[in-house]
């Protein structure tokens, strides 16, 4: 079965510095897709960035980033220079591509200190 | 707005009321699913429809669960004989074929008391 997980339950960083959140997933599959999703406080979940597997360049979404290595199943998100509005549960997801089920990790909170 | 609409946003209960939630997805996406968050942790699946099929059901979705998409458009999801441990945010989420990623509501917060 396929698993999610991200190992930073919380993060903190400073407004204007730059994070890295981590996610390792498990899979046999090759072909598949992989997300980073926000949820804000009492604020519905959006995507913030995808990423193909076949695609072997990371995906880049303005202060946003991946680093995506298929063979460690790693896929990591950078968010630079960042602002309050980041202050959210970030979580990383997977789908098979010939799949509809999306597979969420647990999360991880992320604090901007001002 | 046409984003993905829940209704009711929040609701209490009574143990062993049975409750039911209701999704509208953006007009057109096919694909509609239902997750499950309790507090700190990541969705959990339920169920999903592509059209009014429902193609999958997870093993969380005791027989006291019911979804249905009956005209392939709204889904209602349904918890019969509601228990303390069913309190939990109830997401919705559409996807349109040709797109990866599902568009999510903002969730009925359900408490059972």
């Amino acid at each position: 079965a396929q698993t999610v997980t991200q190992s930073q339950p919380e993060m903190s960083v400073q407004e204007a510095e730059t994070v890295t959140l981590s996610c390792t997933y498990d899979t046999s599959e090759s072909d598949y897709y992989l997300f980073w999703y926000k949820q804000p406080p009492s604020r519905q979940m959006i995507l913030v960035i995808r990423q193909e597997a076949y695609k072997q360049q990371n995906a880049t979404e303005n202060r946003f980033s991946v680093n995506f290595q298929k063979a460690a199943k790693s896929f990591s998100l950078k968010i630079s220079d960042s602002q309050l509005g980041d202050a959210a549960m970030y979580f990383c997801a997977y789908r098979q591509t010939r799949d509809d089920k999306i597979i969420f990790g647990k999360g991880t909170r992320l604090h901007i200190l001002p | 707005d046409t984003g993905v609409s829940q209704d009711p946003r929040h609701k209490i209960t009574k143990r062993g009321q049975n409750v039911t939630f209701r999704c509208d997805p953006i007009s057109e996406h096919n694909r509609l699913y239902w997750y499950r968050q309790t507090l700190g942790q990541g969705p959990e699946f339920l169920t999903y429809f592509q059209n009014e099929a429902q193609l999958e059901k997870s093993r969380l979705l005791s027989d006291r669960f019911s979804a249905e998409r009956p005209k392939g458009s709204f889904s209602t999801l349904e918890i019969q004989r509601t228990e303390q441990g069913d309190s939990a945010m109830y997401l919705c989420a559409s996807r349109p074929t040709g797109l990866p990623e599902a568009f999510f509501g903002q969730g009925t917060r359900l408490t059972v008391v």
